[in-house]
């Protein structure tokens, strides 16, 4: 099976400006997590995703959002982007019930 | 709520050499408990998780974990390192489900693993 897929890989945008990630989670996986990674912070854990419904959401501002389409396939927007989102945004995918989750590549993004 | 705590920053061994990281959590109850590696710039790889069970958990590349309740802690360990084992390891944990966080996964800070030959 092929693992979880993110596109872009790596991504610059200049403050206020706005960005779409996308995620392509493994074949039969229904519930897709995103994590924002940075030094300072680590890992946090932004919302996830099932059957097109966010189940739980990280504590993170509005300016974060998402969503999942029937396909499962799942995109993050952020709006007017900070000099503090420059992070790796991780996507994970899992089957209900196990909580057992596959993490992509990860989109690199740098807001100057 | 539920945290992880990985006390250590940064370890360096020998090749060759045993490793074991450290882990404590806190939850109130049994967690679902996993440990990740991640090379440069890469994502997370799945080392190996604990659900429930025998409580000594055998994972990919040579890699086991202990979960010990009493200690609330979750220890990965190596019996003989290999240079292509040095990576940052983060230990995380899950809610069962029923739980409010159900779907999030708890991470520790990391721990920076180098190799010396």
């Amino acid at each position: 099976k092929a693992g979880v897929t993110q596109t872009p890989r790596y991504l610059i945008k200049t403050r206020g400006q706005q960005v779409t990630l996308s995620c392509s989670p493994i074949s039969g996986h229904r519930s897709v997590s995103w994590y924002q990674q940075t030094p300072g912070q680590g890992l946090q854990f932004l919302f996830e995703y099932f059957s097109e419904t966010q189940r739980n959401k990280g504590n993170f501002p509005g300016r974060f959002s998402g969503r999942q389409f029937s396909n499962s396939r799942s995109e993050m927007n952020v709006s007017t982007l900070e000099l503090g989102d420059s992070a790796l945004y991780l996507c994970a995918s899992s089957t209900p019930g196990y909580q057992t989750q596959y993490f992509g590549p990860g989109t690199r993004l740098l807001v100057l | 709520a539920q945290s992880v705590t990985q006390p250590d920053i940064h370890i360096t061994v020998s090749e060759g050499a045993s490793l074991e990281l450290r882990c404590n959590y806190s939850y109130g109850a049994t967690p679902y408990l996993f440990w990740y590696v991640q090379s440069p710039g890469q994502g997370l790889q799945l080392l190996l998780k604990y659900f429930s069970g025998d409580t000594l958990v055998q994972g990919i590349k040579g890699f086991e974990a202990e979960f010990k309740r009493s200690q609330s802690s979750f220890n990965l360990r190596k019996p003989s390192v290999h240079w292509s084992d040095a990576a940052e390891y983060f230990c995380a944990v899950g809610v069962r489900a029923g739980g409010t966080s159900y779907g999030k996964l708890t991470f520790g800070q990391g721990t920076i693993l180098t190799v010396h030959p």
